[in-house]
């Protein structure tokens, strides 16, 4: 079975301080991992994927196998980063469905 | 817009009527998934299409839950004698098979409040 785990439910930052987003995963197999962001009143939207090793708006992840673990980092937070985050995980063989974890709710202050 | 769209956005019913929702998924993606959010939880996967046909549904999906994808094109989640548990929101996905990766594209979503 496939599980995400977000450890935080709520997490606080000031403005131009260091953030992750924690996320662990359990599945057995090769994952494919990603983060989700929404916005205020806005649907959720891909942030990031593991497999194309990107930088989206500041934020990185790195997929640890042997942790299982793909947290979000980002140096300096702004405020416009304030957002629920969710982290997801998908396989090559459930035909991209994906699970998700319960969400984390970053708030940067000004 | 030409993303995914969700008719209605909120949807208020009485305990015991049924509800029909309708997803527009974006139109050149031939997978189409339906999610449920409940408060303080992320969305957990309901079913999921490739073009019109039904290939997985989650435990979750009671035999009061009804989904169709007719012509591979829009979707409809129906939800027959409703209860109050089933007070959540109704997000849709989309997504092209074979794609390099597997995103998905969500709508809006349906929020149904059941009284």
């Amino acid at each position: 079975a496939q599980r995400v785990t977000q450890p935080e439910k709520l997490l606080s930052v000031f403005k131009g301080a260091p953030v992750e987003l924690k996320c662990n995963y359990s599945y057995s197999g090769s994952p494919e991992l990603f983060w989700y962001v929404q916005y205020s009143r806005q649907r959720l939207q891909l942030l990031l994927r593991h497999i194309s090793r990107e930088s989206i708006k500041g934020f990185t992840a790195d997929l640890n196998k042997g942790e299982t673990s793909f947290h979000l980092k980002k140096p300096f937070a702004q405020e416009e980063d304030s957002a629920m985050y969710y982290c997801a995980l998908s396989t090559v063989t459930n035909a991209g469905k994906s699970t998700f974890g319960d969400g984390t709710t970053l708030t940067v202050k000004p | 817009d030409t993303g995914v769209s969700q008719d209605p956005r909120h949807k208020i019913t009485k305990r015991g009527q049924n509800v029909t929702f309708r997803c527009d998924p974006i139109s050149e993606h031939n997978r189409l998934y339906w999610y449920r959010q409940t408060l303080g939880q992320g969305p957990e996967f309901l079913t999921y299409f490739q073009n019109e046909a039904q290939l997985e549904k989650s435990r979750l999906l009671s035999d009061r839950f009804s989904a169709e994808r007719p012509k591979g094109s829009f979707s409809t989640l129906e939800i027959q004698r409703t209860e109050q548990g089933d007070s959540a929101m109704y997000l849709c996905a989309s997504s092209l098979e074979n794609a390099v990766y597997n995103e998905q594209f969500f709508g809006p979503g349906t929020r149904l409040t059941v009284l």
